[in-house]
């Protein structure tokens, strides 16, 4: 079965600083999708950002970003000049096809003023 | 983005009571919908896939007969929690995925719904 591994249960950084989620995983599969979720304190899921692992150019989206390296099967997330909206808690997670998502075990990301 | 919509987003129940939780997708037809739990400061663990016109397919150690899902309509998935006992209590989320965008591999999520039974 697949796994998601989160190493980091919490994070913290400055604001405006940047900071680095970890996320590994393990699969069989060649075709596969990768994604980081937020979910702040009101609970609802958000999507960050979305890797295609066909792909080899890392997923951008304005301060996100993504460190994927498919041999080594690790998919890091990259915050830069973080925000105090950023706070919340961080999910790793892989799809396989139209399959099930499944999570990593989340990191608390703490902004500090 | 699409919305999918949980309903109620709080309930509390009476122990030996069942309870209801509604997943709706507001704008999209979707034909497969995912449930799950979370424990607090804990990731989400699905519990089912529910398939309309289907039966829902369980995840290993989920109890069928304890928490029926139903998905009679493109738009609308059930979860009832049956015969609640405080340890059912939790946070319940639903996604569900838009057949019709072609596969961009993203679901979409409600709100949750947290139960709580006395």
């Amino acid at each position: 079965a697949q796994t998601v591994t989160q190493s980091q249960p919490e994070m913290s950084v400055q604001e405006a600083e940047t900071v680095t989620l970890s996320c590994t995983y393990d699969t069989s599969e060649s075709d596969y999708y990768l994604f980081w979720y937020k979910q702040p304190p009101s609970r609802q899921m958000i999507l960050v950002i979305r890797q295609e692992a066909y792909k080899q150019q890392n997923a951008t989206e304005n301060r996100f970003s993504v460190n994927f390296q498919k041999a080594a099967k690790s998919f890091s997330l990259k915050i830069s000049d973080s925000q105090l909206g950023d706070a919340a808690m961080y999910f790793c997670a892989y799809r396989e096809g139209a399959q099930k998502l499944v999570f990593g075990q989340g990191t608390r990301l703490t902004i500090n003023p | 983005g699409a919305v999918v919509s949980q309903h109620p987003s709080w309930v509390i129940c009476k122990s030996g009571t069942s309870v209801k939780i509604e997943c709706r997708s507001l704008d999209f037809q979707a034909t497969t919908m995912f449930w799950y739990r979370q424990f607090p400061k804990q990731s989400l663990m699905l519990m089912a896939t529910s398939n309309e016109g289907s039966k829902a397919t369980y995840e290993q150690g989920v109890e069928k007969d304890k928490f029926l899902i139903n998905h009679a309509s493109l738009t609308l998935s059930t979860l009832t929690v049956t015969s609640a006992h405080p340890e059912d209590s939790s946070f319940y989320i639903c996604s569900a995925r838009d057949q019709h965008r072609g596969y961009t591999g993203e679901l979409f999520f409600g709100e949750g719904s947290r139960l709580t039974v006395l």
